[in-house]
């Protein structure tokens, strides 16, 4: 079956446009991830959805970035008047469930989005 | 919060020869579970080997296996037999709850040569 699916493979855009990237998880993944690897940083978690839960947006870096997940399953990372410092790949990964043992909470990833601010 | 350190930023080994990564983590959770994801080119994050704390058997996958050592919260990957397609970015990484978010270590460049 078809993977995490993740578009556009590639951004560039420049200081203070907003851009927004987009995230298909595997049929059926109820949980959904946005991390974020940059050279400074590394790799470092930005938000979740699980369900019909409240999302966990514990990593987001600032009020400019924001995330939703439509239906329960297509996810849209948009990033507000973009910096030089949110140059990142952005990944998106999707599990089955969570507190759940065995290996359904083992996530999942796409290619990544490389977004470039220039 | 979770810390996950690898010490080695790069490696280099000999094609068909064995070579050890480095991972140690820091936590106060009895309940989580640790895994090594390898990162080609491509960027495609992939899954290598998994370990569940409560499980004292070390995980084996084929040419992978980690020895966890959880009192020292110690959690080494060995690649056996290397070979060419094993050169790649390898990243540890932490969860815990089960289900929550991965903390990744800073990642281990791994080149295998021919």
């Amino acid at each position: 079956g078809a993977g995490v699916s993740q578009s556009p493979s590639n951004k560039v855009t420049e200081k203070g446009k907003d851009v927004e990237l987009r995230c298909d998880p595997i049929s059926g993944h109820t949980a959904l991830y946005w991390y974020r690897q940059s050279l400074g940083q590394g790799l470092e978690f930005l938000i979740y959805f699980q369900g019909n839960s409240a999302p966990d947006k514990s990593g987001l870096p600032s009020d400019r970035f924001s995330a939703e997940r439509t239906g329960g399953s297509v996810s849209t990372l948009t990033i507000q008047r973009t910096q030089q410092e949110d140059s990142a790949v952005y990944l998106c990964a999707s599990s089955l469930a969570r507190d759940n043992r065995g290996t359904d909470n083992e996530q999942f990833f796409g290619p990544g989005t490389r977004l470039t601010v220039l | 919060a979770q810390t996950v350190t690898q010490s080695q930023p790069e490696m280099s080994v000999q094609e068909a020869e064995t070579v050890t990564l480095s991972c140690t983590y820091d936590t106060s959770e009895n309940n989580y579970y640790l895994f090594w994801y390898k990162q080609p080119p491509s960027r495609q994050m992939i899954l290598v080997i998994r370990q569940e704390a409560y499980k004292q058997q070390n995980a084996t996958e084929n040419r992978f296996s980690v020895n966890f050592q959880k009192a020292a919260k110690s959690f080494s990957l060995k690649i056996s037999d290397s070979q060419l397609g094993d050169t790649a970015m390898y990243f540890c990484a932490f969860m815990n709850p089960p289900g929550n978010m991965l903390t990744f270590g800073g990642g281990t460049r791994l080149m295998v040569k021919p």
